[in-house]
């Protein structure tokens, strides 16, 4: 079966910190890939499309890169705002998750 | 402005029945592609079904394959989502979501339904 794996499952960073999030598909997708963002209550939020597209209105300290098999999504200077959980996904499938935490 | 928003969640008993909605504007529903997102409580995304934008074609996780069935109602601007034999794997929050241009990607999202499938 196909699969998206994350890592880190957890991360704690501090404002100011460049955060990498990685994503690795089970085979290769090309740039068909999207990043979400997740705060406790909501509803996930578009950030990243076919891999490295800046969505409308997302803050440009955000921003992906890959293609193939692995993907990463890198948060420049983080952000208090930018806690939450982040989600890439291909298709109909979606990765289990990184909860980024603020110090 | 766009707004997506999901009703109809509640609590029901195992074996039940329930009926999602999902009511949509801002955007031309009728030439849009709609899914339905789970995310149990505490856990990560799921995707559960789609439907093409006339309603003539539809896909199901096979978790929900033989009792779930999407549909729409274009006049309306209207997403349903019908769960009949319903089990407590089942609860969750339901998302309804748009995918851009038949891309895969969900641009647009509701706030959610909950469902709670208990005895």
């Amino acid at each position: 079966d196909f699969q998206m794996t994350q890592s880190p499952s957890t991360l704690s960073a501090s404002v100011g910190d460049r955060v990498t999030i990685t994503c690795r598909a089970s085979q290769s997708i090309s740039s068909w890939l999207s990043w979400y963002q997740q705060k406790p209550g909501k509803a996930p939020n578009l950030l990243i499309y076919k891999a490295s597209s800046l969505e409308s209105g997302v803050p440009s300290r955000f921003s992906g890169s890959g293609s193939g098999t692995e993907f990463t999504l890198t948060i420049n200077s983080l952000q208090p705002d930018d806690f939450g959980t982040y989600y890439c996904q291909h298709t109909w499938t979606f990765g289990q998750g990184t909860k980024v935490e603020i110090k | 402005e766009v707004q997506v928003l999901e009703s109809g969640g509640g609590l029901v008993q195992p074996g039940g029945s329930l009926r999602l909605s999902c009511a949509v504007s801002g955007f031309t529903f009728s030439r849009s592609w709609m899914h339905w997102v789970r995310q149990a409580p505490g856990k990560g995304l799921v995707w559960v079904s789609r439907i093409n934008s006339d309603g003539s074609s539809t896909s199901y996780a096979d978790s929900v394959k033989g009792r779930f069935t999407i549909s729409r109602d274009n006049a309306k601007n209207t997403l349903y989502l019908q769960m009949n034999s319903l089990s407590a794997e089942d609860t969750g929050v339901f998302y309804c979501a748009r995918d851009r241009s038949g891309s895969l990607t969900f641009d647009y999202w509701g706030q959610g339904t909950l469902v709670t499938v208990s005895s």
